[in-house]
């Protein structure tokens, strides 16, 4: 399975500012996914990171608020925009191929005061 | 659009009690994912289900698909305090390489 690693691991946040997300994977992928974890909650689907054209997102997230970039096939970044309370969550990068496992990352866990 | 339903939310059992939890499709499904995600960690792989009818084990766990390749089931044979947190479901419909989650179950162990 990938190893993959995510910076910051956590981070407390002013309401207003942006955070920029790196999710790195030791080997190359075809899919790379976003998602968002409220807390006690399961997982929702931000959007697919595809390399070399603009992400895919799904119902509910938009690229101005959500802008994805992924240059390669091992790195991707997810930025939150003008962030308000409300986006305090999980944030977790996956990996994986068309049909097969996806694998996920540790996690940033954002607080926005 | 797709739908996975998993039941129960919560369950709360005496360690070496069994555990079950079920997941059902609004859709037939390609293949099906298991995940545990510890408290405060992040969601691990289990397994993946592809066939009709598969049934996997991994040492205490049992992993079912079903027949119709609509539902699915966890169980875990006498569990352990290290079998604490929560399990999710992921199905993945036909030809869409993307996963839908079912809402977990989490699971506490009374030791």
């Amino acid at each position: 399975s990938a190893v993959i690693s995510q910076k910051p691991s956590r981070d407390i946040c002013q309401r207003g500012t942006s955070l920029t997300i790196q999710c790195q994977v030791d080997s190359q992928v075809t899919m790379m996914f976003w998602y968002r974890q409220q807390p006690g909650q399961s997982l929702t689907l931000i959007a697919t990171a595809n390399q070399g054209s603009e992400a895919t997102y799904e119902s509910g997230f938009v690229i101005d608020k959500f802008p994805i970039s992924r240059p390669n096939l091992t790195f991707s970044t997810l930025t939150v925009s003008n962030m308000s309370p409300e986006d305090s969550s999980i944030y977790l990068c996956s990996v994986g191929e068309l049909q097969d496992t996806q694998y996920f990352g540790p996690g940033t866990r954002l607080t926005v005061l | 659009g797709q739908q996975v339903m998993q039941i129960p939310q919560y369950q709360h059992v005496q360690e070496g009690e069994d555990f079950t939890t079920y997941c059902n499709s609004s859709t037939t499904l390609s293949n099906i994912q298991w995940y545990k995600q510890r408290p405060g960690g992040h969601p691990v792989f289990l397994i993946q289900l592809v066939k009709s009818g598969e049934v996997k084990k991994q040492k205490r766990l049992t992993f079912q698909f079903g027949e119709a390749k609509k539902n699915s089931s966890l169980h875990i044979t006498a569990t352990q305090t290290t079998d604490v947190g929560t399990y999710f479901c992921a199905g993945r419909g036909g030809s869409n390489y993307k996963l839908t989650f079912g809402k977990g179950t989490l699971l506490t162990v009374n030791p």
